[in-house]
């Protein structure tokens, strides 16, 4: 099975702030990736699929791209509402492993 | 627009079983492979289950297989689990969500405790 693993675990920037969160897969998964936003009691929603193509509706400071192994999302300036909580997966074979996840806080 | 609507959970003694059903509406059902997806209190994601839109294929993760089954009614437009043998580790809310997640229903809990 291929694990998937991201970092940070958490962090803490400014509003305006560029954050990136990076995703390791243990072996290569094309672009096979995706990226979701989860904010507290809220179900998860799609950022980024194919490593690097907005999702429908997402604003476009969230950045996908990397290939093979690792992955980037950047968000280029953080706003309030992006507090939350990111994850990747890949898409490349089952089972379709998730990151650890990695916790956006305001400062 | 996309709808999922998940319905089922609920409390459950260990060893007991839950049907869970997740309504669809919005697309065409049966174009589309569908997943279950959970999340343990305060942790993170785990994948549980897919089946595709023929009913051909189905995966089940390691942790519920041969307990867990996956179903759908592409006539009624509807995905299941029925999950038997349940274990306190169960413990979770089951997302439905279309594909490997481009779209997601509102999750129901499921609380597997005596």
């Amino acid at each position: 099975d291929i694990q998937m693993t991201q970092s940070p675990s958490s962090l803490s920037a400014s509003v305006g702030d560029r954050v990136t969160i990076t995703c390791r897969a243990s072996q290569t998964i094309s672009s096979y990736l995706n990226w979701f936003q989860q904010k507290p009691g809220k179900a998860p929603k799609l950022l980024i699929y194919a490593a690097s193509s907005l999702q429908s509706g997402v604003p476009s400071r969230f950045v996908g791209s990397g290939s093979g192994t690792d992955f980037t999302l950047t968000i280029s300036s953080l706003q309030p509402e992006d507090f939350a909580t990111y994850y990747c997966q890949q898409s490349f074979s089952t089972p379709p492993a998730f990151g650890q996840g990695t916790k956006v806080e305001i400062k | 627009q996309v709808q999922l609507v998940e319905s089922g959970g609920g409390l459950v003694k260990p060893g007991g079983s839950l049907r869970l059903s997740c309504a669809a509406s919005g697309f065409t059902f049966s174009d589309y492979y569908m997943s279950w997806i959970r999340q343990a209190p305060g942790k993170g994601l785990e994948w549980v289950s897919y089946i595709s839109s023929s009913n051909f294929t189905i995966y089940y993760a390691d942790s519920v297989k041969g307990r867990f089954t996956i179903s759908r009614d592409n006539a009624k437009n509807s995905l299941f689990l029925q999950m038997n043998s349940l274990r306190a580790e169960d413990t979770a809310v089951y997302y439905c969500a279309r594909r490997h997640g481009d779209y997601w229903g509102q999750g129901t809990l499921v609380t597997v405790s005596s």
